[in-house]
């Protein structure tokens, strides 16, 4: 079963940020927070990572708490293709470790 | 650069008739590789995944299977499908940072 939590659906106004909450309680000190996107009809794309640090890249920004216990992926300036099902996954950073996959957030883009 | 094949994009079969659906990968060696299903308006369901050549992990018992003949090459089959076989098949690969998935385009499977 996935370790995480995440609402199933949420708008955002396009242009403004979007912030995409994820509860991870359980977490283990050695386990990593990954973010995927599926766009419909097609296969999940990797978005972001981190373990305890803010993380930054060119498609978002991803918030772990303190406690490491919730995160927060952030998308900066929504636009209509980030419309999509965002997923939120912990696993520890073996190589044989297997990626389960929950439910994830269905993220629509309002014009 | 590396690349992830997976076809076909569309199949539709009756149901009692075998499947085979190939993956390959190229640009990368000894990758890990997955099979992953997504039914109609449903999560994602890890099927089976391999960490080398001959090395393959069930995730649900069903009447699908999968082998890994070369390091880059993952099959998912069945002898006889089901109606409940009918959805999205999604093929990825990982190596190097653990957890970050690179999935192929996938193939949506219609069992009638």
């Amino acid at each position: 079963d996935a370790k995480t939590t995440q609402p199933p659906s949420m708008d955002c106004a396009e242009g403004r940020a979007a912030n995409l909450p994820c509860n991870h309680s359980t977490i283990s000190g050695n386990e990593y927070v990954y973010w995927y996107r599926q766009i419909h009809s097609q296969g999940p794309q990797y978005i972001i990572h981190g373990l305890k640090n803010n993380e930054t890249n060119e498609m978002a920004s991803l918030i772990i708490t303190e406690d490491r216990k919730s995160s927060t992926l952030i998308l900066p300036h929504a636009t209509l293709r980030d419309t999509a099902v965002y997923y939120c996954i912990v696993r520890v950073g073996n190589r044989d470790d297997k990626i389960i996959f929950g439910k994830g957030t269905r993220l629509h883009i309002l014009p | 650069s590396q690349t992830i094949h997976q076809w076909p994009a569309t199949l539709v079969q009756p149901v009692g008739s075998p499947l085979s659906l190939e993956c390959t990968v190229e640009g990368t060696s000894n990758p890990n590789l997955y099979w992953y299903r997504q039914a109609a308006g449903r999560g994602l369901q890890l099927l089976f995944y391999s960490v080398g050549i001959g090395q393959i992990s069930s995730e649900v018992p069903q009447n699908l299977s999968a082998s890994r003949p070369q390091d880059r090459q993952f099959i998912l089959s069945s002898k006889k499908l089901l109606l409940s076989d009918s959805g999205f098949y999604l093929c990825a690969w990982g190596r190097g940072t653990p957890g970050k998935l690179f999935f192929g385009s996938g193939t949506q499977l219609s069992v009638l």
